[in-house]
């Protein structure tokens, strides 16, 4: 049973660049999030799909960030001109679809450090 | 407004102490999950435990233990006779039934050193 993947593990970028991070969930989960950790911080939650369709987005994700997960299977996160707020880890997770309060089961991250 | 507070940033014990990992919330749903997500040093966060709002029964896996009161709005965690290994950073979260995404709300984490 393959847990959720998320690469790269690691992306160092300069001010202003773009970068997009991938993610692949279980693959009988439909349910799929991310979430933004910083140092110190528990994770906070930027958006959710269930299957293909962003059902709902957080007021932390600014247009500078977009979302999509094409065919209901791996999502892509891309962060455009970024900036020196942006260095965090970008965690991934997915769960069940059935129900309220499925446990949601966490990638490794991306750690993305803006210089 | 949905909150998770932990108070306890960090806590140090000695091996084969008993701890015990503090997490009171806030919530005005009744139907609620509570979660508690262990992230070792290799960052990974790794699920524990889920509870629902209407299962006050305490759970016992192995040296882990919850208990869950609704009374005082809390979802405390005890692990007995601590190893180096259970040291990490142990984060509480809630996540409502009423919201269509079930988004996981988290405390601030409790880092837990247990030394040798």
């Amino acid at each position: 049973d393959t847990g959720v993947s998320q690469d790269p593990r690691h992306k160092i970028t300069k001010r202003g660049q773009n970068v997009t991070f991938r993610c692949d969930p279980i693959s009988e989960h439909n349910r799929l999030y991310w979430y933004r950790q910083t140092l110190g911080q528990g994770p906070e939650f930027l958006t959710y799909f269930q299957n293909e369709a962003q059902l709902e987005k957080s007021r932390l994700l600014s247009d500078r960030f977009s979302a999509e997960r094409p065919k209901g299977s791996f999502s892509t996160l891309e962060i455009q001109r970024t900036e020196q707020g942006d260095s965090a880890m970008y965690l991934c997770a997915s769960s069940l679809g059935s129900g309220g309060g499925q446990p949601q089961h966490f990638g490794d991250g991306t750690r993305l450090s803006i210089l | 407004a949905q909150k998770v507070t932990q108070a306890q940033t960090e806590i140090s014990v000695v091996e084969k102490e008993d701890v015990t990992l503090d997490c009171v919330y806030e919530t005005r749903d009744t139907t609620y999950y509570l979660f508690w997500y262990k992230q070792p040093p290799s960052g990974e966060l790794v699920f524990l435990i889920r509870r629902n709002s209407f299962d006050e029964q305490n759970e016992i896996s192995g040296r882990y233990s919850w208990n869950f009161q609704k009374s005082t709005s809390s979802f405390n965690f005890t692990i007995t006779a601590s190893q180096v290994v259970d040291s990490a950073v142990y984060f509480c979260a809630l996540s409502s039934h009423g919201g269509a995404t079930n988004k996981l709300i988290f405390g601030t984490g409790t880092l837990l050193a247990v030394q040798p």
